[in-house]
């Protein structure tokens, strides 16, 4: 069966520290990967989508960045945090040609100081 | 990609239904309805999914009109539990790439 992990689950920064969050499917091949952000309560912003490796797609521009140095993994990164980057992020995946449902991971919880 | 609109909460009491409807007057030919519910803290969780006229699962019922401009996610005989935030999604099948998630309607479900 599929399975998608992410970490850490919690995690307090300080503003203009460095940010990496990973993601890990498993049990799947060649994905689509997303991440979202969802900030104070609902409405999950999508930030970055990829469709392959070395594949990633942009929805919103910010100090934030996305790669996916392999079939399975996705990291969201920053150089710089910013007060705003606090939220709880979410990664998710989809089959390749995509049948109509999403799977996330659990979540990590950024606060940024 | 089609624009939706939900109320954006709703109270009920358990062992009713609650029927949510979404409204999404620019749905494409190829678009998929699907629904999704979340948890505080938790991802969403897909419910189900359909193309028009009725669909129904071990967890809800969604209904589409001819039009398909709007469809209405029903709960039979909602508990506590299903208090949570639930997104309707139209997407076109097949495709990959980016999925554009509402606001949703808070369902808040009292004793």
């Amino acid at each position: 069966s599929q399975t998608i992990h992410q970490w850490p689950a919690t995690l307090v920064q300080p503003v203009g520290s460095p940010l990496s969050l990973e993601c890990t499917v498993e049990g799947t091949s060649n994905p689509n990967l997303y991440w979202y952000r969802q900030a104070a309560g609902r409405g999950l912003q999508l930030l970055f989508y990829s469709v392959g490796i070395g594949q990633i797609s942009s929805e919103v521009p910010q100090n934030l960045s996305a790669s996916r140095p392999q079939d399975r993994q996705f990291i969201l990164s920053s150089k710089k945090l910013l007060l705003s980057d606090s939220g709880f992020y979410l990664c998710a995946w989809s089959v390749q040609m995509y049948t109509g449902e999403l799977f996330f991971g659990e979540g990590s919880r950024l606060t940024v100081l | 990609l089609a624009k939706t609109t939900q109320p954006i909460s709703m109270d009920s009491y358990e062992g009713q239904e609650v029927n949510i409807t979404c409204s999404h007057n620019n749905i494409a030919t190829n678009d998929y309805i699907t629904w999704y519910q979340q948890f505080p803290s938790q991802g969403p969780r897909f419910i189900i999914q359909g193309y028009k006229t009725k669909v129904t699962n071990e967890v809800a019922s969604l209904f589409i009109p001819a039009d398909r401009k709007s469809s209405t996610l029903s709960l039979p005989r909602v508990s506590l539990s299903d208090t949570a935030v639930y997104y309707c999604l139209p997407k076109e099948y097949n495709q990959g790439g980016k999925l554009i998630f509402g606001q949703g309607t808070e369902l808040s479900v009292k004793p």
